[in-house]
């Protein structure tokens, strides 16, 4: 049963330090998101790849945070410095753009507490 | 964006068919109708989508309206495990650069009563 993974599950880390995010997005999908959920603002997309490459990271603050695949079994979500605001469950989906329209599947989440 | 209205809440006895809406009234031609859930501590899972036509799989039914500017989530027969919030979405489709995003709303929380 492929899944996507997502490490760590649990970060908790003090206000501007780095977090490092990492998501193993299923084996062949083409496609990875980046997702951010709070209590205020429900699930925001950050950022999402086609193939490695960046498509759209409007939904990310430029100035703090990053996101790369490195490889096609790896997408890294970088914070630095971190903020308390920051404070939510990012979740990483993968996906395989064969078509018109398909199906994204989710990681578990990281939840990510800034103090 | 297309946007989708959802209700906040709604509560459903177990074993009973459950029917969920969502409203759309901006949608495209051809924008796809999405529905995804979040069951609790966990990442949202994708329960079945449709463009014009009526659609059923294993979890679920899709029925949606002549002019597409709303459709119904259809639980034949509630389960406890299927007490989740409940996200209506279209797809957002980027001609340019050949993918889409979903834009998620605030959802459907559903109670499923013992």
């Amino acid at each position: 049963d492929a899944r996507v993974t997502q490490t760590p599950r649990h970060k908790v880390t003090e206000m501007g330090q780095e977090v490092t995010m990492r998501c193993q997005p299923i084996l062949g999908h083409n496609t990875v998101f980046w997702y951010r959920q709070t209590m205020m603002q429900g699930l925001e997309l950050l950022a999402y790849f086609r193939n490695r490459a960046p498509l759209d990271d409007s939904g990310m603050p430029k100035d703090r945070f990053s996101a790369e695949m490195p490889d096609a079994t790896l997408a890294t979500l970088k914070i630095q410095p971190s903020e308390p605001r920051d404070s939510a469950v990012y979740f990483c989906a993968s996906g395989l753009n064969a078509g018109t329209s398909y199906e994204q599947y989710f990681g578990p989440g990281t939840r990510l507490t800034v103090t | 964006d297309a946007k989708t209205t959802q209700p906040n809440s709604m509560e459903s006895n177990e074993e009973e068919p459950v029917h969920l809406p969502c409203n759309h009234s901006t949608i495209s031609g051809t924008d796809y109708i999405h529905w995804y859930r979040q069951l609790p501590s966990q990442g949202p899972e994708y329960v079945i989508h449709g463009l014009t036509s009526n659609v059923n799989n294993r979890m679920a039914s899709l029925a949606i309206a002549e002019d597409r500017k709303s459709s119904t989530l259809i639980l034949h027969r509630a389960t406890l495990r299927d007490a989740a919030v409940y996200y209506c979405i279209l797809r957002d489709v980027r001609f340019t650069s050949g993918t889409y995003k979903y834009i998620f709303g605030t959802g459907t929380r559903l109670k499923v009563l013992a």
